[in-house]
């Protein structure tokens, strides 16, 4: 079964500057797509940024970029310029391509807080 | 507006007593999910539909049910056989894209 894990329960950072969210994940596929969801305190979950397995480049999204690394399984968040409104939780998520029901694998998530 | 409504927000219940999580969605998604949020847990499926009349059970099934009789609405029931129901639920749909959209949550709490 795929298992995906997030190392760092809380993370800080100045607001301005730039974090970086990590996320690994198992799986024997070889298709697949991976996300970056957001949990702010209303905790509605947004989708944040998400990258397909068979593309080489990384996906980014305004301040949003991930840094994907498919031989390492590892998929990793970027924040440029953070902000006040980027407090939130950070779910790193899996889906398999072919598997019947589209069904998303999540991590534990990472608390991030943003200092003014 | 397109979108998904879960209600109530806030739910309580006594032990022993069955309860029922609403879930409806407007966007004309096939696709309907049930997720389970605890703390430092992150996210778990409890069952999935992918057609009216058709759901299948997540990694957490147990103690809770679905019903898919309209495209648009996926009710869950939490049963007296859950042992442990207090938790934030969310709902999602999809459709042939890539994204899971998700309602605002229930937080369930058990007297």
């Amino acid at each position: 079964a795929q298992t995906v894990t997030q190392s760092q329960p809380e993370m800080s950072v100045q607001e301005a500057e730039t974090v970086t969210l990590s996320c690994t994940y198992d799986t024997s596929e070889s298709d697949y797509y991976l996300f970056w969801y957001k949990q702010p305190p209303s905790r509605q979950m947004i989708l944040v940024i998400r990258q397909e397995a068979y593309k080489q480049q990384n996906a980014t999204e305004n301040r949003f970029s991930v840094n994907f690394q498919k031989a390492a399984k590892s998929f990793s968040l970027k924040i440029s310029d953070s902000q006040l409104g980027d407090a939130a939780m950070y779910f790193c998520a899996y889906r398999a391509l072919m598997e019947y029901g589209n069904k998303l694998v999540f991590g534990a998530g990472t608390i991030l807080r943003v200092k003014s | 507006d397109g979108g998904i409504t879960q209600s109530p927000k806030y739910l309580f219940r006594k032990e022993g007593q069955n309860v029922t999580l609403s879930c409806e969605q407007n966007l004309n998604h096939d696709a309907m999910y049930w997720y389970r949020q605890d703390p430092g847990q992150g996210l778990r499926l409890i069952y999935y539909s992918q057609i009216v009349n058709d759901f299948q059970k997540g990694d957490i099934a147990e103690g809770y049910s679905v019903s898919r009789e309209k495209k648009e609405s996926f009710p869950l029931t939490v049963t007296s056989a859950q042992k442990n129901p207090t938790a934030f639920y969310l709902c999602a749909s999809k459709s042939g894209g890539l994204e899971q959209f998700f309602g605002p949550g229930t937080r369930l709490t058990v007297l």
